[in-house]
């Protein structure tokens, strides 16, 4: 079944910095989203993009779904920001799965 | 506001015991989704609902049943609670695949 690889598995910034989040996945995927969970556990959706490139806020996430891969990147990162960013998938044959997520920490 | 509850937030239960969570949305969401989420596992869907009458089982659904009585709830139940199903649950309502799915706060529970 579908297997979804995040890289890295924590990022430690400065305030300012911008932050790159990397998710594979085996199998070709007909929805990716991705989702922020707080460092207190509640889970926000950031945003879908099942092909191509979105925008929204300070988000950017591209995906190129011929070569299993999306990105999220965080732009001009704040404090608040910090916290596990999780990418997940799904598809036809197979249904929604997430992978152990980026630990992303935000320093003043 | 969109907004997702979960009750209990916190549950102690013994082995053997029948244990239930309940999922509130007042969104109008058709969908209603079940996950847990374990260290080193991420999250995993144990249900899911496309509205009022209807479950379906999600990749992990062994041990776990649902229930969808109306559009705002969907309960997972736990007939017979294993410690191995010791984890956070959390509840979900929306579109996946869209922008729009909430989460509710989660559920923490303790099998002994």
């Amino acid at each position: 079944g579908q297997q979804v690889q995040q890289s890295p598995s924590s990022l430690v910034l400065q305030e300012g910095e911008n932050a790159e989040l990397q998710c594979n996945f085996s199998s070709t995927a007909t929805q990716l989203q991705w989702f922020y969970q707080s460092p207190g556990g509640s889970l926000v959706s950031l945003l879908s993009n099942p092909s191509g490139t979105k925008h929204t806020g300070r988000l950017t996430s591209t995906t190129v779904t011929k070569e299993r891969r999306s990105s999220l990147h965080i732009s001009s990162s704040q404090t608040t920001d910090s916290g596990t960013y999780l990418c997940a998938t799904s598809s036809n044959t197979d249904k929604v799965v997430f992978g152990t997520g980026t630990r992303l920490q935000v320093s003043p | 506001e969109a907004a997702v509850t979960q009750s209990p937030r916190n549950k102690v239960a013994v082995t053997g015991g029948k244990v239930t969570l309940s999922c509130n949305q007042t969104n109008n969401h058709n969908n209603m989704y079940w996950y847990r989420q374990d260290t080193g596992h991420g999250l995993r869907l144990i249900h899911y609902s496309y509205g009022a009458g209807s479950t379906e089982k999600g990749d992990i659904p062994d041990g776990y049943k649902a229930s969808r009585p109306s559009q705002e709830n969907f309960s997972l139940i736990l007939e017979l609670a294993t410690p191995s199903q010791t984890s956070v649950y959390f509840c979900a309502s929306g579109d996946w695949g869209q922008d729009t799915q909430y989460f509710g706060p989660g559920t923490r529970l303790l099998v002994l």
